[in-house]
């Protein structure tokens, strides 16, 4: 198993442009997720999904659209990039979206700088 | 409102020593906690759970110790190596009808040689 793919690892934006960072599992899990690491901040949740069709707000979604049109697959659009949005992003997923598990299963990360 | 963080952002060890890293919660009801490991570059990794009927619990040379009564947790690498540089969290998964996890924001252990 590939476990949590995340695309690309690198990325450059000017502000303005916007991108889709990519992320699949192949653990058929139902619940994926969006956090942001910041130095100092720890990670913070963007946005969530417990299952195809069904997404929702984390603690910092501003700037920030998703969609899970398939349990496979929970793209991350930036729809205009600003600096603020500079950061390290990791999709993480885990089984059963309505039970408590520590096993969240995290891709190996994103990095986006936006000049 | 609710936070789980640690005591200490940056922690050296000399190599074969043990190394304890700290964390301490604020809400009375937390009843689990997780311990995540990062290396430079790649994603959290899970650890080690606890769950609050418990005081302390047991794996690989990691053991993970709950003080409910300080609401205060810490993860002990017995015998540290090289590979254990990294930066260690502890987390306390989504209770009830959350779904988000509250992560703390992290301990970067080195490991002297």
């Amino acid at each position: 198993n590939a476990g949590v793919t995340q695309t690309p690892k690198f990325q450059v934006l000017k502000t303005g442009q916007s991108m889709t960072l990519q992320c699949a599992q192949d653990m058929n899990h139902e619940y994926m997720s969006w956090y942001r690491q910041d130095p100092g901040m720890g990670l913070r949740l963007i946005h969530y999904s417990v299952g195809a069709g069904i997404t929702d707000q984390g603690e910092v979604p501003n700037g920030y659209n998703v969609s899970r049109s398939t349990t496979e697959d929970f793209p991350l659009r930036l729809l205009s990039a600003a600096p603020s949005q500079t950061s390290v992003y990791f999709c993480a997923s885990r089984a059963w979206a309505g039970e408590r598990t520590g096993e969240l299963f995290f891709g190996e990360g994103s990095r986006l700088t936006v000049l | 409102g609710e936070s789980v963080g640690l005591h200490l952002p940056t922690l050296s060890v000399q190599e074969g020593d043990n190394s304890i890293i700290n964390c301490a919660y604020s809400n009375s009801a937390s009843d689990y906690f997780i311990w995540y490991k990062q290396e430079s570059g790649k994603g959290p990794q899970f650890i080690i759970d606890i769950r609050s009927n418990m005081d302390k619990r047991q794996g690989q040379r990691v053991t993970v110790l709950l003080n409910k009564t300080v609401k205060h947790l810490s993860l002990q690498i017995a015998a540290t190596q090289p590979g254990d540089s990294a930066v260690y969290f502890c987390a306390e998964p989504p209770r009830g009808d959350g779904q988000n996890f509250v992560f703390g924001p992290g301990t970067r252990l080195s490991v002297l040689p």
